[in-house]
């Protein structure tokens, strides 16, 4: 089946310091990869995403890489600030004409500190 | 941008009543809507898929009869918990897909159900 694990949290950092958040998937056929973040109090948003493999997806300084052989999408950041705080969910859709229908890991906490 | 509204953002009921959810697609039609539903510290599970004028699609487990869902326009699409018990507390969750072919889905904040 299909699943996807993400590491488990809090996540505690403090500002400037690196992040990563290991995402792995199990998927039949060709996954596309996603990171959805959830800040307090909002829905989950579309942080970025790949479609194939060795995409690399990038927005507001976050970074995946997707990596068929390890069957890995880890999210990283360079340099995290306080409100980069939220909830960061992995996910893949292995339907490309439906991509509503998801398949989320547990979501992982981020908490950074000033 | 794409904003959906879901209410209420949070509900507390005694068990045996049901409870109805909305999610509304504010500034675009959505043709297919998703309900999921999230337990403490576990992963978002689709419940089901809706789309609108016809019946829900729902996921292997999700009980049709007790999750009611019900998509009469563009723009909204309902989740009715029925005869709600306490395993049905849960953080429910929408998502609209825009019908213009751009493939977006924008996601609802949540509505948190409590049953006592």
């Amino acid at each position: 089946g299909n699943s996807v694990t993400q590491m488990e949290g809090p996540v505690t950092l403090s500002e400037e310091a690196f992040l990563t958040i290991n995402c792995t998937y199990t998927a039949t056929g060709y996954p596309s990869l996603f990171w959805y973040v959830q800040y307090p109090g909002e829905g989950l948003q579309l942080l970025l995403k790949a479609t194939k493999a060795d995409d690399k997806g990038s927005n507001k300084g976050f970074e995946a890489t997707y990596r068929k052989e390890t069957t890995s999408f880890h999210l990283e950041k360079g340099s995290v600030q306080v409100s980069d705080s939220a909830v960061y969910f992995c996910a893949l859709s292995v339907l490309t004409s439906n991509t509503g229908k998801l398949i989320f890991g547990q979501g992982t906490t981020l908490q950074v500190k000033p | 941008g794409a904003v959906v509204s879901q209410h209420p953002s949070r509900v507390i009921c005694k068990s045996g009543t049901s409870v109805k959810i909305e999610c509304r697609s504010l500034d675009f039609q959505a043709t297919t809507m998703f309900w999921y539903r999230q337990f403490p510290k576990k992963s978002l599970m689709l419940m089901a898929t809706s789309n609108e004028g016809s019946k829900a699609t729902y996921e292997q487990g999700v009980e049709k009869d007790k999750f009611l869902i019900n998509h009469a326009s563009l723009t909204l699409s309902t989740l009715t918990v029925t005869s709600a018990h306490p395993e049905d507390s849960s953080f429910y969750i929408c998502s609209a897909r825009r019908g213009d072919g751009a493939n977006v889905l924008t996601f609802g904040a949540g509505s948190r159900l409590t049953v006592l």
